[in-house]
């Protein structure tokens, strides 16, 4: 079946250093390909996103690029700041998959040191 | 964005009691309403999807008897875990998918179960 797999946290990082989360994906055809992020008691909310081979989904300084041939979407973000302290998800909708029925890797923290 | 609420968003209860989760989207109407549940440090895994005014889909695994979905409104569907017992304990997650938010889900705050 389809799954996600996302590297394990957490991730610490300094303030202004680069973030990179891994992310890849086991599915047929062409899936739909998403990052949300969980804020400490919040609900997920949805990042950024990508529909088809070689999109690049960007958001609140987030980028994320489909890519088939290594079927991964690895989230990147060149300067994080401490707000960006939250768990994200890597997640996917089956190609003409109805319902929106998301599978989701299994989440990484991130945090974010002043 | 839109707004979807759980309630309790924690709630301890003693073993072979029931235990009702309420989901709410507040400012828009939910035609659709998932419901996951995430283990410690595991994947959100999607337990089943409800339409308003029907019965709810079971993903395979899933236990119907064990964790009834009512979803009687467009903004409100409620998840009970019967006669609950330690290995229910969990954290879980609702998502509503309305007719004007095309596309994208909304996703509640959780709520977590511990069944002592």
């Amino acid at each position: 079946g389809d799954s996600v797999t996302q590297m394990e946290g957490p991730v610490t990082l300094s303030e202004e250093a680069f973030l990179t989360i891994n992310c890849t994906y086991t599915a047929t055809g062409y899936p739909s390909l998403f990052w949300y992020v969980q804020y400490p008691g919040e609900g997920l909310q949805l990042l950024l996103k990508a529909t088809k081979a070689d999109d690049k989904g960007s958001n609140k300084g987030f980028e994320a690029t489909y890519r088939k041939e290594t079927t991964s979407f690895h989230l990147e973000k060149g300067s994080v700041q401490v707000s960006d302290s939250a768990v994200y998800f890597c997640a996917l909708v089956p190609y003409k998959a109805a319902g929106n029925k998301l599978t989701f890797g299994g989440g990484t923290r991130v945090l974010v040191k002043p | 964005g839109a707004v979807v609420s759980q309630h309790p968003s924690w709630v301890i209860c003693k073993s072979g009691t029931s235990v009702k989760i309420e989901c709410r989207s507040l400012d828009f109407q939910a035609t659709t309403m998932f419901w996951y549940r995430q283990f410690p440090k595991q994947s959100l895994m999607l337990m089943a999807t409800s339409n308003e005014g029907s019965k709810a889909t079971y993903e395979q695994g899933v236990e119907k008897d064990k964790f009834l979905i009512n979803h009687a409104s467009l903004t409100l569907s409620t998840l009970t875990v019967t006669s609950a017992h330690p290995e229910d304990s969990s954290f879980y997650i609702c998502s509503a998918r309305g007719l004007a938010v095309t596309g994208e889900l909304f996703f509640g705050e959780g709520s977590r179960l511990t069944v002592l």
